[in-house]
């Protein structure tokens, strides 16, 4: 596609249930990155995949995130038994196999746990 | 291992004023630079990038930022601000064969009338 696209743009969600959010990068890229930003901080790495295998899933928080890619396109960023700690925007950016000429961000996932 | 610093986390300004906000860096070996910006509600967007050639590198909105390797910096310049370019403005650098972008915390730019 023309752009990174995420889904949903927004969910709301009560503590304790499971959620997926979506990423669909950029045809032909074959790198893809889940980020974290909590309101008002940085982003906060949670893991990269090249194609669909994750060499780098240092940044997940705990055992109850878990994200998986078909071939090099869409994945998905699953979270487990929801805590409200885990309300933030969730980013994905995909860039070509060196990252040299940097990522293109989706909009972000808004998470809100209640 | 890399570390990417920026060093005012909020920058106040006045429309039509210049601004400068400074990123400096670390790293062993030969890095390649990126600044992004973040309007409120939304994704990232890259501004400009430096990969190696001219210092001077110059990116989208007026935006422009000078990659100085003795002082490992690489500051974001714009002589003129507007009201719409208040945003959260990220420091990000690559470096060797490393795929995964280190980024500073940000630098919240604030214009004011």
């Amino acid at each position: 596609g023309a752009g990174v696209s995420q889904s949903p743009s927004n969910k709301v969600t009560e503590k304790g249930k499971d959620v997926e959010l979506r990423c669909d990068p950029i045809s032909g890229h074959t790198a893809l990155y889940w980020y974290r930003q909590r309101l008002g901080q940085g982003l906060e790495f949670l893991i990269y995949f090249q194609g669909n295998s994750a060499p780098d899933k240092s940044g997940l928080p705990s055992d109850r995130f878990s994200a998986e890619r078909t071939g090099e396109s869409v994945s998905t960023l699953t979270i487990q038994r929801t805590q409200q700690e885990d309300s933030a925007v969730y980013l994905c950016a995909s860039s070509s196999s060196t990252g040299i000429y940097g990522y293109t961000f989706g909009s972000g996932t808004r998470l809100t746990v209640v | 291992a890399q570390s990417v610093t920026q060093l005012d986390s909020q920058v106040p300004v006045f429309e039509e004023a210049p601004v400068e906000l400074r990123c400096n860096y670390s790293s062993s070996v030969s890095v390649y630079l990126f600044w992004y910006v973040q309007y409120p509600n939304q994704g990232l967007q890259l501004l400009l990038k430096y990969l190696s050639g001219s210092t001077l590198v110059k990116g989208i909105n007026g935006f422009e930022a000078e990659f100085n390797k003795s002082q490992t910096s690489f500051h974001l310049r714009k002589p003129s601000v507007h009201i719409s370019d208040t945003a959260e403005y990220f420091c990000a650098l690559g470096a060797g064969n490393n795929r995964k972008l280190i980024w500073g915390l940000g630098t919240s730019l604030a214009v004011n009338p």
